[in-house]
């Protein structure tokens, strides 16, 4: 299989504070993970791309100072929005490219925001 | 960039019916065309997809059609049963690169 996972799957923080989502491939190696964000009844909408070991490439509209990605390792990536506020609340959802291969995304179970 | 249009955003149908969802796409550099289900709250499942150098490809009770020329691909679900309820999306890329999503279909089967 591809398993994807996400850490945490539901948090809750305050206007101002940071918060990191990991996002880690179970079972084999990606050079490549994506993070998206997803609204309420909205469709998924890409934020980021993030290779091990080099700089994000954000989407046009993306901040990349308020949300910070790293990919250390090929099994990790990290994003951490930073000084949250509640228009940030929403569904993050990341997704991993095996290495090796080029086609297919497996995705994580999302990490549900909500900033109060 | 790429542009994936989709179309219905709602489609309610009778239990044992097929339904179709349609998707239209802007960039001719695009060669891969997954189909995704997702439930409420859930991560987006991979239910089929289908390269560029295919023109149709099926799966027991759901199969996929892509027309390069036009730009679009169908996805087709025969024998819906209520658990097919759910939101559908299609999306396009090209290989090893970002996924553009469409905007969904909300597919309710009625028993």
């Amino acid at each position: 299989g591809a398993v994807v996972s996400q850490h945490p799957s539901r948090v809750i923080c305050k206007s101002g504070t940071s918060v990191k989502i990991e996002c880690r491939s179970l079972d084999f190696q990606a050079t490549t993970m994506f993070w998206y964000r997803q609204f309420p009844k909205k469709s998924l909408m890409l934020m980021a791309t993030s290779n091990e070991g080099s700089k994000a490439t954000y989407e046009q509209g993306v901040e990349k100072d308020k949300f910070l990605i790293n990919h250390a390792s090929l099994t990790l990536s990290t994003l951490t929005v930073t000084s949250a506020h509640p228009e940030d609340s929403s569904f993050y959802i990341c997704s991993a490219i095996k290495a090796g291969t080029s086609y297919e995304q497996y995705f994580g179970p999302g990490t549900r925001l909500t900033v109060t | 960039g790429e542009n994936v249009e989709q179309h219905p955003s709602t489609l309610s149908v009778q239990e044992g019916d097929s339904a179709v969802i349609k998707c239209t796409y802007s960039d001719s550099a695009s060669n891969y065309f997954p189909w995704y289900k997702q439930e409420l709250g859930k991560r987006p499942q991979l239910i089929i997809d289908i390269r560029s150098n295919v023109g149709e490809k099926k799966d027991q009770r759901i199969a996929v059609t892509l027309n390069k020329t036009a730009k679009h691909f169908s996805l087709h679900i025969t024998e819906t049963q209520p658990e097919d309820s759910a939101v559908y999306f299609c999306a396009a890329s090209t290989s090893g690169s970002r996924l553009t999503f469409g905007e969904g279909t909300q597919l309710t089967v009625n028993p």
